[in-house]
């Protein structure tokens, strides 16, 4: 079946950092969005990417949808300890409706 | 955004027991959604809840396993049947207009003993 690969599937940086977990589709998305699961919680939605080439940011957060609409980044600026958590992108494809999440990457930080 | 109330919150479960999740939405919604997520792991999508007929199922995941009720469109059930340890995880329910994202539940923790 149709997947997402995400990378990496762990990261610990030091406090004041940057952070990037990337995801990539062999098949052309129809949309991206990422969630972010704190440890002991249920993901919350950060963003939805539609637009091939789309970036929009959040504060310190930067998601990018790559021209192909294959790949997806998340960069984290300057990381601070409330960052900590595993990061999920989550794929659209175009012949269905199901979202196909990736492996997620797990952030610590360091203080 | 419609406020989802899942529960039980967490349970431990003997073995060969059933054990049904409820998912109760403050607003009707067009799609419901129950996911799995095994300790450590990503969000595995058991089935999609559909309102008023059976419920479509990912590969892996059966109905006699797994009986999803959905009588209207605000509230959804799924039952973990005949429990054994390979079942202890988190189980989600999620939630979606048309055409936007899905937002989560609380989820259930769930540990078989």
């Amino acid at each position: 079946g149709q997947q997402v690969m995400q990378i990496p599937q762990y990261q610990h940086v030091q406090e004041g950092e940057d952070f990037t977990t990337y995801c990539n589709s062999s098949t052309t998305l129809s949309n991206i969005q990422w969630y972010k699961q704190r440890p002991g919680g249920h993901p919350v939605f950060l963003i939805q990417l539609v637009k091939s080439g789309e970036v929009k940011k959040q504060k310190r957060l930067t998601f990018q949808f790559g021209e192909a609409k294959k790949n997806s980044s998340l960069h984290i600026t300057a990381t601070q300890t409330t960052d900590v958590g595993t990061y999920f992108c989550a794929a659209e494809f175009f012949n269905n409706n199901d979202m196909r999440f990736g492996a997620g990457t797990r952030l610590t930080v360091k203080p | 955004s419609a406020v989802i109330s899942q529960k039980p919150s967490r349970d431990i479960c003997q073995r060969g027991t059933s054990l049904t999740i409820q998912c109760q939405v403050d607003s009707q919604v067009t799609m419901m959604f129950w996911y799995r997520q095994q300790p450590g792991q990503s969000l595995t999508l058991i089935a999609t809840a559909n309102q008023g007929s059976e419920a479509t199922y990912e590969s892996g995941f059966v109905i006699d396993k797994f009986p999803i009720s959905r009588p209207n469109l605000t509230f959804s059930t799924l039952t973990v049947s005949n429990m054994s340890p390979e079942d202890s995880s988190i189980y989600l329910c999620s939630i979606s207009l048309s055409n936007q994202p899905q937002h989560f539940g609380d989820g259930t923790r769930l540990s078989i003993l």
